[in-house]
């Protein structure tokens, strides 16, 4: 069965570093989706992405976030100058089609742990 | 803006019935409901996903009462591996965002 890949597994960075993190969604997918989940605390959504730009975002996602497809197979979110309070696992999901039903049907990949130090 | 709420914890023996209920009074119009479980250090997995009445597939149902501002999520015979959080996900009425609820950790015991 196809799955949603992502690295690394744990990212340890000094607090004012820029990390990237890195997705690859389940090939055929088209809508590709961030979350955020701290420690102990309930799944955050962050940004949502489709044809090239972001379709939605949260207030979470402000100017220190960005999103990226550089290539065909690769979605990657970019934290340009890390907070201590960045520090959480980073869920990245897709689904299939661009149709709003299926919005819900996500593929989550295992997630990132982030921490900042 | 109105939360998308759930019971923090639940409890259930083997072999039992577990129904987890979801409140959001401010769901879209056109959103559907859907609920994921989760495990310790991995990611949310669909469960299933209704828009209104009842929903049942394999491994759950899930009932929507007709003025959709609450879902329930039924479980019909838990095992020990069921231990984990459930959470239901809906659009936000006013800004159509995706909104995970405050997500519930069943616990099953022997």
């Amino acid at each position: 069965e196809p799955e949603v890949t992502q690295t690394p597994s744990h990212q340890v960075t000094q607090m004012g570093q820029e990390v990237i993190l890195r997705c690859v969604p389940i090939s055929n997918h088209l809508y590709f989706y961030w979350y955020r989940q701290i420690l102990g605390q309930k799944v955050e959504f962050l940004v949502s992405f489709y044809n090239n730009e972001i379709s939605e975002k949260s207030e979470i996602f402000d100017d220190q976030f960005s999103v990226e497809r550089p290539d065909g197979s690769n979605f990657t979110l970019k934290i340009r100058s890390t907070k201590l309070e960045d520090s959480a696992m980073y869920f990245c999901a897709s689904i299939r089609t661009g149709g709003r039903a299926d919005s819900y049907e996500q593929y989550f990949g295992p997630g990132t742990r982030l921490t900042v130090t | 803006l109105a939360k998308t709420t759930q019971p923090i914890s639940m409890d259930s023996y083997e072999g039992q019935e577990v129904n987890i209920t979801c409140s959001h009074n401010n769901i879209a119009t056109n959103d559907y409901i859907t609920w994921y479980q989760q495990f310790p250090s991995q990611g949310p997995r669909f469960i299933i996903q209704g828009y209104k009445t009842k929903v049942t597939n394999e491994v759950a149902s899930l009932f929507i009462p007709a003025d959709r501002k609450s879902s329930t999520l039924s479980l019909p015979r838990v095992s020990l591996s069921d231990t984990a959080v459930y959470y239901c996900l809906v659009g936000e009425g006013a800004t159509n965002k995706l909104i995970f609820g405050t997500g519930t950790l069943l616990a099953v015991q022997p």
